[in-house]
């Protein structure tokens, strides 16, 4: 079973619309989360922080819920430019300090 | 602004060829990593350093060396290449203690293995 998983879509939606992706990690020692937006045959980049409270961002909300292990990334008014691979993380503490664990990513496709 | 290079976008090489990855980042980070993505597969952590000289493996060490001689340059390593080492490989650097630990990735270099 995988540490973070992500359906890996991809999510044909068209522009404006609303869409949510969901993301569910097992390591319950699992301290900070992130998403990260991937752009094709690009490299990954910090998209936002995931706050217990939850946390917006523009057009952007993430959620986090501990109890059931699970972080979601909900997108209002899909653009064009929304079209990416979103990548669900996870960050934990090892031996050697922190550690980041990489979900498959879900891809997105707006469409005009 | 943040820069972390890496030696070559596209690299092709022979089966039994040893290869090597190079990653400069320029922010003077403690921690560097090098990755792998492949299709379904995502991001899977090869080996890491979080010093000079230091490292540590990752979830999928095997066939694979790495050398960090210096803070700002960390080298990844194929000693003998394999058919199923062609990938993308990701370098990325990270602040140790910030808080909010964000990893900044190179632009990848596309290794194909003949």
């Amino acid at each position: 079973r995988k540490e973070v998983e992500q359906d890996p879509g991809p999510f044909n939606v068209p522009e404006g619309a609303t869409v949510a992706f969901n993301c569910t990690y097992s390591n319950s020692a699992s301290q900070s989360f992130f998403w990260y937006r991937q752009d094709c045959r690009k490299e990954p980049k910090l998209l936002m922080s995931v706050y217990s409270s939850g946390n917006e961002d523009g057009r952007f909300t993430a959620q986090l819920n501990r109890a059931s292990q699970y972080i979601s990334l909900l997108i209002r008014d899909s653009k064009l430019s929304d079209s990416a691979t979103y990548l669900c993380v996870v960050k934990w503490v090892a031996n050697a300090g922190n550690m980041l664990t990489f979900g498959g990513g879900t891809r997105l496709m707006v469409k005009p | 602004d943040v820069k972390v290079t890496q030696s070559s976008r596209y690299l092709v090489k022979r089966t039994g060829e040893k290869v090597f990855l190079e990653c400069v980042q320029d922010m003077d980070h403690e921690n560097m990593f090098w990755y792998r993505q492949d299709p379904g597969l995502g991001l899977r952590l090869i080996y890491f350093s979080y010093d000079v000289k230091m490292k540590e493996k990752g979830d999928i060490p095997e066939g694979y060396s790495v050398s960090r001689e210096k803070k700002e340059r960390f080298s990844l390593i194929l000693e003998s290449a394999s058919t199923n080492q062609t990938s993308m490989y990701l370098c990325a650097s990270a602040l140790r203690a910030a808080s909010l630990y964000e990893q900044y990735f190179g632009p990848g270099t596309r290794l194909t293995v003949t």
